[in-house]
This record gives C-alpha cells, sequence and structure tokens, in this order.
C-alpha cells in the first residue's frame, strides 16, 4: 500500500534562514508527488507538483522540491524563510485512480 | 476562474443528527473528490467521482456516509446519524483530466459533532 511519512510533525525557523521539509513515500510504481500547503484558516494550496521528468521542481513563494527515486523522497526546501511562510505543509503521492495518499503534516514556525 | 467552494464553512450539531455538506468543484472539472482529516490525523481520501458516476469509494468509512453527484456538477456528503467520530474537516476536490492530474482543494468544513 502506499504510504508517505513526513518525519517533522514540528519545525521552527528564524526568518531568513533556509529550511528543508523531509518527505518519504512507499508506492510501488512511478509515483507522481505533490506539495500543499495549508495557512491558518484556508484551505489547500498547491506549491508544486512532480509528475515526470526533470527531478528538480520548482513551485510557487519560491519553494522547490527534488525527487530522488533511490532514496524514495521529495524534500521541500526554500533558501530564505518569510514570516509568511508559517503554515502546515503536506506532502502527498498520487496514487491509483489519482486518489491522494498524505503525509501527517509538517506544522513550520517561522521566529523573528 | 473561481476555485472548489464548499459549504458551509462550518457546521457544528448534536450526535444523531443528520448533517449535508456541500462542494462545488472548479467549472470543467469533471473529477471530483472527498477528503477527511481527524483530529491530529493524516488527510484521508473518502471517495472519487468522475462526472456523476462514483469510481472509488474505498474511503468511505460506513453507510452512514452517502456521496452524490447529480448531473455532475457539484456534490454533497450527507453524514446520517452524525457520531462523535465523524468530527474533523471535511475537504473536496477536483481536477480536470484523467489521472495523473493537479488536484485543486477547496477551503474545506469543519464539522463538530457533539
Amino acid at each position: 500500500a502506499q504510504s508517505v511519512t513526513q518525519p517533522d510533525i514540528h519545525i521552527t525557523v528564524s526568518e531568513g534562514a533556509s529550511l528543508e521539509l523531509r518527505c518519504n513515500y512507499s508506492y510501488g510504481a512511478t509515483p507522481y508527488l505533490f506539495w500543499y500547503v495549508q495557512s491558518p484558516g484556508q484551505g489547500l494550496q498547491l506549491l508544486l507538483k512532480y509528475f515526470s521528468g526533470d527531478t528538480l521542481v520548482q513551485g510557487i513563494k519560491g519553494f522547490e522540491a527534488e525527487f530522488k527515486r533511490s532514496q524514495s523522497s521529495f524534500n521541500l526546501r526554500k533558501p530564505s524563510v518569510h514570516w509568511s511562510d508559517a503554515a502546515e505543509y503536506f506532502c502527498a503521492v498520487g496514487a491509483w485512480g489519482n486518489k491522494l495518499v498524505f503525509g501527517a503534516g509538517t506544522i513550520l514556525r517561522v521566529k523573528s | 476562474e473561481a476555485g472548489v467552494t464548499q459549504f458551509p464553512s462550518h457546521s457544528v450539531i448534536e450526535k444523531g443528527q443528520t448533517v449535508t455538506l456541500r462542494c462545488d468543484p472548479i467549472s470543467g472539472h469533471d473529477n471530483l473528490y472527498w477528503y477527511r482529516r481527524v483530529m491530529g490525523k493524516e488527510i484521508k481520501f473518502l471517495l472519487h467521482f468522475v462526472k456523476e458516476s462514483k469510481q472509488d469509494e474505498s474511503g468511505m468509512p460506513n453507510n452512514r456516509f452517502l456521496a452524490e453527484r447529480t448531473g455532475g456538477t457539484y456534490s454533497t456528503l450527507k453524514v446520517q446519524p452524525a457520531e462523535l467520530e465523524d468530527s474533523g474537516v471535511y475537504f473536496c476536490a477536483s481536477s480536470q483530466r484523467t489521472p495523473p492530474d493537479t488536484q485543486y482543494f477547496g477551503p474545506g468544513t469543519r464539522l463538530t459533532v457533539l
């Protein structure tokens, strides 16, 4: 069965510092992968996705993620975090029929 | 282009009552999904419509949950009778093409069963 692991439940970083959120997946076929973000009081917003091709994908708000098949990982990165990035981040893998399997989420806190 | 909308944004009901949640997908999106996040847990898939047909309802927890999508436009998710463990946030998403495709999510409906 498909699964996604986000090992960090909470992460705190200083404003301006770099960020990396970890995501590992388990899926028998070629995965397609997503990162979504949920800001307080908002719905899920797509940050970026990987379907095929270049393994380094760029997203909105200055985020990027790298697909590493050998490590079954799809980590999200940002070189300099802004206070407005404080939110909950979800990694997801597209499973059969296009239903998404989500990780538990990582709550990002940004300290000034 | 309007996004996915959900109504209501919040609902508080007593155990045993009935609640109906509504989702309006992005216009032209044939695929509609329902997900649920129970407090402290992962977001879990409930079911998938392609137009008005249920493609996959493997995530529906039990027969107290009934989803419909008449005419292939908006969808409703009815919980009858509601139980305490049904509390959570119910998300709807839609996508245009056959898989793989990006799913666009609505803001969710927060359901509290007392």
